[in-house]
């Protein structure tokens, strides 16, 4: 069971920004821990692309930034390009789980 | 390079057992708390067990525990999971992945299937 909610799908044009919000509560993200994104491109392993809430893993594209406050984190892409079409999941830590969990996940579409 | 190969997937009956394998090279296996992430066919991940770098702390999702055991092997470099009592919702491309806090990096999965 997913704690961490997103929305099921984002759509842009190719050079159009794009968010990708990851709700949380006050067990979670609400609770400060951190927030990390991954990118899982079709038929493959999903691949680390935020950690520590807005840093970037070399090899990543300053195209994609998160942020985090309060019980929320968002994911945003900006210059969205035809090859960042895949899903995207946020994932954190849960104090009442005492565990670590990811959202509901959310496919993003290139136009 | 940090690579992680896993391996032991394949179908089984439910109420069945499997063992799963992960095969890590690139880094120093001892220091790392290593973790079991899954996802169903066409479903969104879930975060199943993780196991400190010494074996002492160890965490299981409420869906597997009683029935998955997680375990390492330091001087073998390889990470284990044992699936007992599989069911039909167990059926998903099982990951392992080096856990410091966040999955970096991911193995390619191995499938496992569980219908009669």
């Amino acid at each position: 069971q997913s704690v961490l909610t997103q929305p099921p799908s984002v759509s842009g044009a190719p050079g159009q920004r794009v968010t990708i919000s990851c709700t949380g509560s006050s067990s979670n993200i609400g609770a400060g821990y951190d927030v990390h994104w991954y990118q899982q491109l079709p038929g493959t392993a999903p691949k680390l692309l935020i950690y520590g809430n807005s840093n970037r893993p070399s090899g990543v594209p300053d195209r994609f930034s998160g942020s985090k406050s309060g019980t929320s984190a968002s994911l945003a892409i900006t210059g969205l390009q035809a090859e960042d079409e895949a899903d995207y999941y946020c994932q954190s830590y849960d104090s009442s789980l005492s565990g670590r969990v990811f959202g509901t996940g959310t496919k993003v579409t290139v136009l | 390079q940090v690579q992680l190969v896993e391996s032991g997937g394949g179908l089984v009956k439910p109420g069945g057992s499997l063992r799963l394998s992960c095969a890590a090279s690139g880094f120093t296996f001892s220091d790392y708390y290593m973790s079991w992430i899954r996802q169903a066919p066409g479903k969104g991940l879930e975060w199943v067990s993780y196991i400190s770098s010494s074996g002492s702390t160890i965490y299981y999702a409420d869906s597997v525990k009683g029935r998955f055991t997680i375990s390492r092997d330091n001087a073998k470099n390889s990470l284990y999971l044992q699936m007992n009592s599989l069911r039909a919702e167990d059926t998903a491309v099982y990951y392992c992945a080096r856990d410091v806090g966040y999955g970096d990096p991911w193995g390619q999965g191995t499938l496992v299937t569980v219908s009669s």
